[in-house]
């Protein structure tokens, strides 16, 4: 069946160094959307990307789609200590149901 | 506007156990899915509800059912409970299919 998978699976970081995790899935994707999970917490919806080679940027975090709609990337720059989490990607093609990366836990070190 | 409400929050039963959680969705959403997250993985979708009848099911064993209500909150139910089904168990809702925002879960632990 189809997989979405992330890499790298852990990231530690320093504070102020940039950080990117890696989204890539083994079908051809209508839609991605990233998501934010706090330790502890739920998932927090970030963006949602539709388009062959999509980039959005939100202050810090800059999202991209592959061209060829296989793959996403997510960077964010200058990490600072509230960017601690995990962070994933979803397919939302097509059907009713999300499929989840398999997500990338960051640490950020003060 | 309250967003997506789940209870309980935590919940610790044994296995053979039957569990019921429960969904409210946020104000004005008609559509309520279910994920189940183990610890370290990513959400894994049970099924979705909509006008009260399931929509889509993935891939969880018939222990696992569910049901909406006409004031569209939700519940899941989970028999013959096993140590395996221990996770948090997110609810998400949405006008529409796109199902992006999710409420607290609940943390379910069985022994």
């Amino acid at each position: 069946g189809q997989q979405v998978m992330q890499i790298p699976q852990y990231q530690h970081v320093q504070e102020g160094e940039d950080f990117t995790t890696y989204c890539n899935s083994s079908t051809t994707l209508s839609n991605i959307q990233w998501y934010k999970q706090r330790p502890g917490g739920h998932p927090v919806f970030l963006i949602q990307l539709v388009k062959s080679g999509e980039v959005k940027k939100q202050k810090r975090l800059t999202f991209q789609f592959g061209e060829a709609k296989k793959n996403s990337s997510l960077h964010i720059t200058a990490t600072q200590t509230t960017d601690v989490g995990t962070y994933f990607c979803a397919d939302t093609s097509g059907t009713y149901k999300y499929i989840f990366g398999t997500g990338t836990r960051l640490k950020v070190l003060a | 506007d309250a967003g997506v409400t789940q209870s309980p929050t935590h919940l610790i039963k044994t296995r053979g156990q039957q569990v019921t959680l429960r969904c409210s969705p946020k104000s004005g959403h008609d559509t309520v899915s279910w994920y189940q997250q183990a610890l370290g993985q990513g959400p894994q979708f049970i099924f979705q509800y909509y006008e009260e009848e399931e929509r889509q099911r993935g891939n969880f064993p018939d222990r696992f059912s569910g049901h909406q209500f006409p004031n569209y909150s939700s519940e899941l139910n989970v028999n013959a409970l096993l140590l395996g089904d221990s996770a948090l168990y997110l609810c998400a809702s949405s006008l529409g299919r796109d199902s992006r925002y999710f409420g607290p879960g609940t943390r379910l632990t069985v022994l």
